[in-house]
């Protein structure tokens, strides 16, 4: 089992509609949260980093952890076709061999489509 | 967010010969850096993680004196691929980060390395 699971995808969305992205994680160690979005061939550009419980808003994106269930989410509102690229999760563990690593998912790849 | 900038963006080197990949932190000291290869459509493996005046720790099955990884200072690590082979053309992407090692990590824009 990996440490981290992510949908693939692809998703496929209309312009202006709410996106969901998901992953769930097995490693308790793991404190520290983020989103990236990768355009193709390109580096990840970091979208979000969380390390509490709870919601955090930035703009159109809201990252979401629920660390009793390990799962943590990224909601993008009013989607826009620009908004197209490949979405990572990524942890850091606190402790043991996950310690300071940036673990990622799989990556989501998502189209919006005007 | 911090800048990192990794160079070459793209390089195509005949078999055998070795790459070397620059990745700088322009604006903030990178006490740690990480390199990454990424295939297509699959998420970042970590290769090794350096830290800067450390040898590099190295992940499983990362071959290391094909891999060769330098931190000689707080703004710049090397990447140098040696002896490429057509099996070592990937995307190559770098990420850095400052303080401590709970806090979030920058990336380069990668290199693309075709070994022909």
């Amino acid at each position: 089992q990996k440490e981290v699971e992510q949908d693939p995808g692809p998703l496929s969305v209309p312009e202006g509609a709410i996106v969901s992205l998901n992953c769930t994680y097995s490693n308790s160690a793991f404190q520290y949260f983020m989103w990236y979005r990768q355009y193709s061939r390109k580096g990840p550009e970091l979208l979000m980093y969380t390390y509490s419980s709870g919601n955090k808003e930035d703009g159109r994106f809201t990252a979401q952890v629920d660390k009793s269930s390990k799962y943590i989410s990224l909601f993008i509102r009013d989607s826009q076709p620009s908004d197209s690229a490949t979405y990572l999760c990524a942890m850091i563990g606190a402790g043991g061999t996950s310690y300071g690593k940036l673990t990622f998912g799989q990556g989501t790849i998502l189209t919006v489509h005007p | 967010g911090a800048v990192v900038s990794q160079h070459p963006s793209w390089v195509i080197c005949k078999s055998g010969t070795s790459v070397k990949i620059e990745c700088r932190s322009l604006d903030f000291q990178a006490t740690t850096m990480f390199w990454y290869r990424q295939f297509p459509k699959q998420s970042l493996m970590l290769m090794a993680t350096s830290n800067e005046g450390s040898k590099a720790t190295y992940e499983q099955g990362v071959e290391k004196d094909k891999f060769l990884i330098n931190h000689a200072s707080l703004t710049l690590s090397t990447l140098t691929v040696t002896s490429a082979h057509p099996e070592d053309s990937s995307f190559y992407i770098c990420s850095a980060r400052g303080g401590s090692s709970n806090t979030e990590a920058f990336f380069g824009q990668g290199t693309r390395l075709t070994v022909v």
